[in-house]
């Protein structure tokens, strides 16, 4: 099993829809949670952390379920700017160097 | 700006001929990685470094090497590359993996031949 498990998708999205979608991980002892996006043949970049209590950056709302080991990501008011993928980011470990796991990430299609 | 610089950007060489790809940073972190990314894999990682003189392996280090001087500077190095490291490189950096997971460089795309 994959230690960042991801749905592929793509998710196809009319413009101004709302999408949402989760990564599990295995790792129960994993501390921080993050969300990166990448464009095509791009570097990833990072979108949002993610807090246990949930958080939200503008359009962007991520939740973080420790029982059930997931997070999740929701995209309000989709924009045909937003169309990329999505990549869910677990740190194995708790020190400040910690290895990130990368799942291998979700594909969003925002189409007019 | 703040940066992560990587080089060369498109690579084709053949098998067996060694090469290496630069990574450079202007923010004074001190962890500093290479993943590839590889279809339907996502990014692995190969080796991180936590400080100068200070390395480790990451989940894929084999035919690969790295090496710390400078803060700055984290070169990835293929001594005898093979098509099976025909890949997108990333190298990435951060001042807290913990709270600010990594800054990434532009990429490498490298094909073998």
């Amino acid at each position: 099993r994959k230690e960042v498990e991801q749905d592929p998708g793509p998710f196809n999205v009319p413009e101004g829809a709302t999408v949402a979608f989760n990564c599990t991980y295995s790792n129960s002892a994993s501390q921080s949670f993050f969300w990166y996006r990448q464009d095509c043949r791009k570097e990833p970049k990072l979108l949002m952390s993610v807090y246990s209590s949930g958080n939200e950056d503008g359009r962007f709302t991520a939740q973080l379920n420790r029982a059930s080991q997931y997070i999740s990501l929701l995209i309000r008011d989709s924009k045909l700017s937003d169309s990329a993928t999505y990549l869910c980011v677990v740190l194995k470990g708790t020190d400040s160097w910690g290895k990130l796991q990368f799942g291998a990430g979700t594909q969003v299609v925002v189409t007019p | 700006e703040a940066q992560v610089t990587q080089n060369p950007r498109y690579l084709i060489t053949v098998t067996g001929k060694k090469l290496t790809v630069t990574c450079s940073q202007n923010m004074n972190h001190e962890y500093m990685s290479w993943y590839r990314q590889d279809p339907g894999l996502g990014l692995r990682q190969i080796y991180y470094s936590m400080n100068v003189e200070v390395t480790d392996k990451g989940d894929v280090p084999e035919g690969y090497k790295v090496s710390r001087k400078e803060k700055r500077n984290f070169p990835l190095i293929l001594e005898s590359p093979s098509p099976n490291q025909t890949s997108l490189y990333f190298c990435a950096s951060s001042l807290s993996v913990l709270n600010y997971g990594y800054t990434f460089g532009s990429g490498t795309r490298l094909t073998v031949v």
